[in-house]
Order: structure tokens, then C-alpha cells, then sequence
């Protein structure tokens, strides 16, 4: 079964609009990963934030990690078009397991 | 770095064929290559991880008669889907890694159709 579930399924905002996408998971991991998916392709890894660590940036990217409630968040700021695409986390214990995803549309 | 490509990137084919994905690490060995299905709009569920030169471990669930694995080379392993029946019909995307790194690299997908 999955372990990470993601909220909310989907989400629209417009270009210049920040976008959260939530994640929880259920047993220990090492680390907590976050990957982007366009329509019909792979995912591509965008940021990985350790169990010890609370927050970590990345360009636009902003991931928090509350592991004392299973949690994690992905905030992108200044939204583009070019955003728009399925947003998943990965949790990684003895191995990494995906969350349902966000579908995120970002309109111009 | 790190690409992995995947081949083909779409099939279609009859009822009761086998069909052969390739998923090949371009710029690196992978010591790890794990096979996942994902049908639409759902996440990706992960149907077996393979080692080089070791037979692959299968999720619960999979049928390892059924999907077969193999991981010959640091830079090569296929899944091919025997007998394939339309319920088989889905997305199966690869990823692979590396001896170290945490993240795993993913090819872009093939687009099963099993007619």
C-alpha cells in the first residue's frame, strides 16, 4: 500500500500564485523525497530533505518535514505555466514509496 | 547526468503476446533498477526491484511469472509482460540509482496497449 497520501488531489491557481501540496506518510523514513510529473512522462526528482532536517529550499521550491507527525509540505512560489504538472512525494524508508500525487494547473 | 532512457516509449499489441520494455541507465551504472506501474491519475505502484546480476524482488501482489525481469548489466534491465491480456493495459516507468545516492532516476514511460 502507499504510503505517502498527498493533498489536495488537485489544485488550480493562477501564474504568480504560490501553489502548497501536503504529504503524510505512515512508518520511519531516512528521507522524504519530492518529484514532478508532466503529463505521460517520468518523474523528474526535484528536492530531497532528510529525516533530520525541518526545512530546505530550492529555487522556487520550499519543502518542510514534520517527521513527529508524519508530514511534509511542498511550497512553489511564483507559480508559471511551465509548473503545471503532478506533484509527488516519496518516502523513502526501506524503500520509496509515492503518494497519490497533486495534479497542480497553473493558468497564464 | 543521470539519464535513463526507456524503450519504447509506446506499444500496442494483441491479446496473449509478450511485449519487452528496455530501460537503460545512458551516463552511469546502476548498481539498483526498480520497475513501477501507474494507472491514470493515480500514483505509481512499485512492482519489483531489481539488482545487477540478481534475480529481481517482486511486490506483494505481482506476479513474477507474469512480469518478467531481468537486470543483466549495470546499464540494462527489460520487463517484459508475457501474455499479455488487456487488464496488463497500463504506464510502466523505470527508474534506476546508484551505489550512494538516495534519488532515483527515472526513464519517461511506456504506454502499454493490449488489445
Amino acid at each position: 500500500s502507499q504510503q505517502g497520501e498527498e493533498d489536495p488531489q488537485a489544485l488550480s491557481i493562477q501564474e504568480g500564485e504560490n501553489a502548497t501540496m501536503n504529504c503524510s506518510y505512515k512508518t520511519s523514513i531516512n528521507n522524504l523525497q519530492w518529484y514532478r510529473q508532466n503529463s505521460g512522462r517520468g518523474l523528474v526528482h526535484l528536492i530531497l530533505i532528510r529525516s533530520n532536517e525541518r526545512e530546505k529550499h530550492s529555487g522556487r521550491l520550499r519543502v518542510t518535514l514534520d517527521t513527529s507527525k508524519k508530514s511534509s509540505s511542498l511550497l512553489i512560489t511564483a507559480s508559471r505555466a511551465a509548473d503545471t504538472a503532478s506533484y509527488f512525494c516519496g518516502a523513502a524508508g526501506n524503500k520509496l514509496t509515492f503518494g497519490g500525487g497533486t495534479r497542480v494547473l497553473v493558468k497564464p | 547526468g543521470a539519464v535513463v532512457s526507456q524503450h519504447p516509449s509506446w506499444v500496442i499489441c494483441k491479446s496473449g503476446t509478450s511485449v519487452k520494455i528496455e530501460c537503460r541507465s545512458l551516463d552511469f551504472q546502476a548498481t539498483t533498477m526498480f520497475w513501477y506501474r501507474q494507472f491514470p491519475k493515480q500514483s505509481l505502484m512499485l512492482m519489483a526491484t531489481s539488482n545487477e546480476g540478481s534475480k529481481a524482488t517482486y511486490e506483494q501482489g505481482v506476479e513474477k511469472d507474469k512480469f518478467l525481469i531481468n537486470h543483466a548489466s549495470l546499464t540494462l534491465s527489460t520487463l517484459t509482460v508475457t501474455s499479455a491480456h488487456p487488464e496488463d493495459s497500463s504506464f510502466y516507468i523505470c527508474s534506476a540509482t546508484f551505489q550512494g545516492q538516495n534519488i532515483q532516476y527515472f526513464g519517461a514511460g511506456t504506454r502499454l496497449s493490449v488489445l
